[in-house]
């Protein structure tokens, strides 16, 4: 069954670096989002994003923050300048074209260590 | 605005007892439902969803989850908890309009008793 993939799987980053977080989507997916759990805290929505531009963001996704998909197959969020508050776990997830379901496909996390 | 509430931060039962979590949403209409169960530092895993039809819906692992319109609630049962079960369980909630993103609840930690 086709899954939804992340890297890296962990990532450690001294405060005010930056880091990018990759994000292998289904092959015919088209909508993508990324979730951010803080520890012990509940799934935060950050962004959506379809036809190569954001479609919805929330309060949380700043100016630190920004998303692409450089080479129509990678899905990345890069966060700029991070901060210990940025320490998380960053999940991915994908769903089809219209008409072939809502349900989203998430990916396995990557967690954010910010030191 | 669209929320997700689960009452229970923590709930503990004995191994072998029945459990009920309970999820009740604020939402226009009915929406797309889900139970996701996260184990320490893992990633989520679908138990089970309710998009339309029979309102008892059947999971993995036993699970089972009803949808109760007039209550907005979708609680999460299992006859008989295994020790295995110790986890977080989010229900979430899927929007049916915008971008369709989700919206979880705060989550209620399990634990089990042995």
């Amino acid at each position: 069954e086709p899954e939804v993939t992340q890297t890296p799987s962990h990532q450690v980053t001294q405060m005010g670096q930056e880091v990018i977080l990759r994000c292998v989507p289904i092959s015919n997916h088209l909508y993508f989002y990324w979730y951010r759990q803080i520890l012990g805290q509940k799934v935060e929505f950050l962004v959506s994003f379809y036809n190569n531009e954001i479609s919805e963001k929330s309060e949380i996704f700043d100016d630190q923050f920004s998303v692409e998909r450089p080479d129509g197959s990678n899905f990345t969020l890069k966060i700029r300048s991070t901060k210990l508050e940025d320490s998380a776990m960053y999940f991915c997830a994908t769903r089809p074209e219209p008409g072939q379901g809502l349900e989203q496909y998430f990916g396995p996390g990557t967690r954010l260590t910010v030191t | 605005a669209q929320s997700v509430t689960q009452p229970d931060i923590h709930i503990t039962v004995s191994e072998g007892a029945s459990l009920e979590l309970r999820c009740n949403y604020s939402y226009g209409a009915t929406p797309y439902l889900f139970w996701y169960v996260q184990s320490p530092g893992q990633g989520l895993q679908l138990l089970l969803k309710y998009f339309s039809g029979d309102t008892l819906v059947q999971g993995i692992k036993g699970f089972e989850a009803e949808f109760k319109r007039s209550q907005s609630s979708f609680n999460l049962r299992k006859p008989s908890v295994h020790w295995s079960d110790a986890a977080e369980y989010f229900c979430a909630v899927g929007e049916l309009s915008g971008t369709y993103k989700y919206i979880f609840g705060t989550g209620t930690r399990l634990k089990v008793l042995a």
